[in-house]
């Protein structure tokens, strides 16, 4: 079967980095997703990897590995408006899209 | 401004009833998906659809139908054999047809009175 996995809660402080993971079994790669979702509205796009290493965007950066099926989201200089959900989704083989169930990330002043 | 809407925000169903939710884009793109959302789960596909008048079942495609007549719109209807319908409803479209980022819209809450 396809899985993603995601740690399903943390907890930062503001001002401070925090690292969220994401490994994935899929039936191939092309692709990875991140995306951000406050609470009761859309996913908003953050980033994609579709090559190994890091992409950095701003505060927020994400790094691929795909021999090990592993990706992080790394934000740094946390904001309370970070505190949302970090939903990480696969391309498989198929090009379709397989959704981890999200880290909803806490943030404290 | 482009963009993608989805109405209504909230939606009540009644036993028996077949429900119809919009979604709209502006965005000129080619495809476009339909996800439930539930509480502790990844985004799960229902239907979507690449080009006008083509469209295909996803993961969980029973108790529900799509329409693809415009390539701006592509409605779902929740018929009365979708027997767990509440849910978090999230309608997205994406440029080409290889499955590229794709842009959601606001999102409709269907709730079963």
């Amino acid at each position: 079967g396809q899985n993603i996995d995601q740690p399903t809660e943390m907890t930062a402080t503001e001002g401070a980095i925090v690292q969220i993971n994401c490994t994935y079994q899929t039936s191939g790669f092309n692709g990875l997703f991140w995306y951000q979702q406050h609470a009761g509205e859309a996913p908003t796009f953050l980033s994609y990897n579709v090559l190994d290493g890091l992409e950095e965007k701003g505060r927020f950066s994400s790094f691929l590995s795909r021999s090990k099926g592993y990706s992080y989201l790394l934000l740094k200089e946390l904001q309370m408006k970070d505190s949302a959900s970090y939903l990480c989704a696969v391309k498989d083989s198929n090009y379709q899209l397989i959704w981890g169930a999200g880290t909803k990330l806490i943030i404290k002043p | 401004d482009g963009g993608i809407t989805q109405s209504p925000k909230y939606l009540f169903r009644k036993e028996g009833q077949n429900v119809t939710l919009s979604c709209e884009q502006n965005l000129n793109h080619d495809a476009m998906y339909w996800y439930r959302q539930d509480p502790g789960q990844g985004l799960r596909l229902i239907y979507y659809s690449q080009i006008v008048n083509d469209f295909q079942k996803g993961d969980i495609a029973e108790g529900y139908s799509v329409s693809r007549e415009k390539k701006e719109s592509f409605p779902l209807t929740v018929t009365s054999a979708q027997k767990n319908p509440t849910a978090f409803y999230l309608c997205a479209s994406s440029i080409g047809k290889g499955w590229e980022t794709q842009y959601f819209g606001p999102g409709t809450r269907l709730l079963v009175l």
